[in-house]
């Protein structure tokens, strides 16, 4: 049992380029969501889904797409990378949307130059 | 944006000695979780507290809510160098018209040897 498996763990990037962090969890759980980590910011929420098929932003999703084609990836896009998205991303799942705990991968460092 | 704001920010205790860190939120929640991060890693879900709770132990944790207040804490007791984290807490929140989870800036522990 895997539980929430984020690749790359490190990436640098230029300005304008695009790319796409993965997220996968083994525990057929039915939500997902995509947090990043900044100092002194705590943890915000950029996008989630709480099934296949359907989507919806956080706090903070502009700059990132994401889908959710399947019960078990998740994937957050970058579509022109800025020096503001540089960051620790993390991905996270849970049973439903409220009332269970979370299970977090371990984060993709991500800076953009 | 913060719903839960965690106090103290940072806490140096001595091992074997208790750790309390507190948490304080604003509106009504349907329930609290308390989550640890290691230097580097994911959080990692400790324990979930639901609005109908006063008190609730796992192993070394004791985590008591007082929603007249709108606070918990957390306890950790006879503390060890690998309890050395930083420790968050979360609480539901709307967002958007949808319940998310919503997380303080931490409070970060470390334990001496």
């Amino acid at each position: 049992n895997a539980g929430v498996t984020q690749t790359p763990k490190f990436q640098v990037l230029k300005t304008g380029q695009s790319m796409t962090l993965q997220c996968a969890q083994d525990m057929n759980h039915e939500y997902m969501s995509w947090y990043r980590q900044d100092p002194g910011m705590g943890l915000r929420l950029i996008h989630y889904s709480v099934g296949a098929g359907i989507t919806d932003q956080g706090e903070v999703p502009n700059g990132y797409n994401v889908s959710r084609s399947t019960t078990e990836d998740f994937p957050l896009r970058l579509l022109s990378a800025a020096p503001s998205q540089t960051s620790v991303y993390f991905c996270a799942s849970s049973f439903r949307d409220r009332g269970y705990g979370y299970t977090f991968g371990s984060g993709t460092r991500l800076t953009v130059v | 944006s913060q719903q839960g704001e965690e106090d103290p920010q940072a806490l140096s205790i001595q091992e074997g000695e208790n750790a309390t860190m507190n948490c304080s939120y604003k509106t009504s929640i349907n329930n609290l979780q308390w989550y640890r991060q290691n230097s580097g890693r994911g959080l990692v879900h400790l324990i979930l507290i639901r609005s109908n709770e006063r008190e609730k132990h796992s192993g070394r944790l004791r985590v008591t809510l007082d929603t007249s207040k709108k606070s918990s804490s957390l306890l950790i007791t006879a503390s060890r160098a690998a309890d050395t984290a930083s420790y968050f807490c979360a609480t539901d929140r709307i967002i958007q018209g949808a319940q998310k989870l919503v997380f303080g800036q931490g409070t970060r522990l470390t334990i001496n040897p």
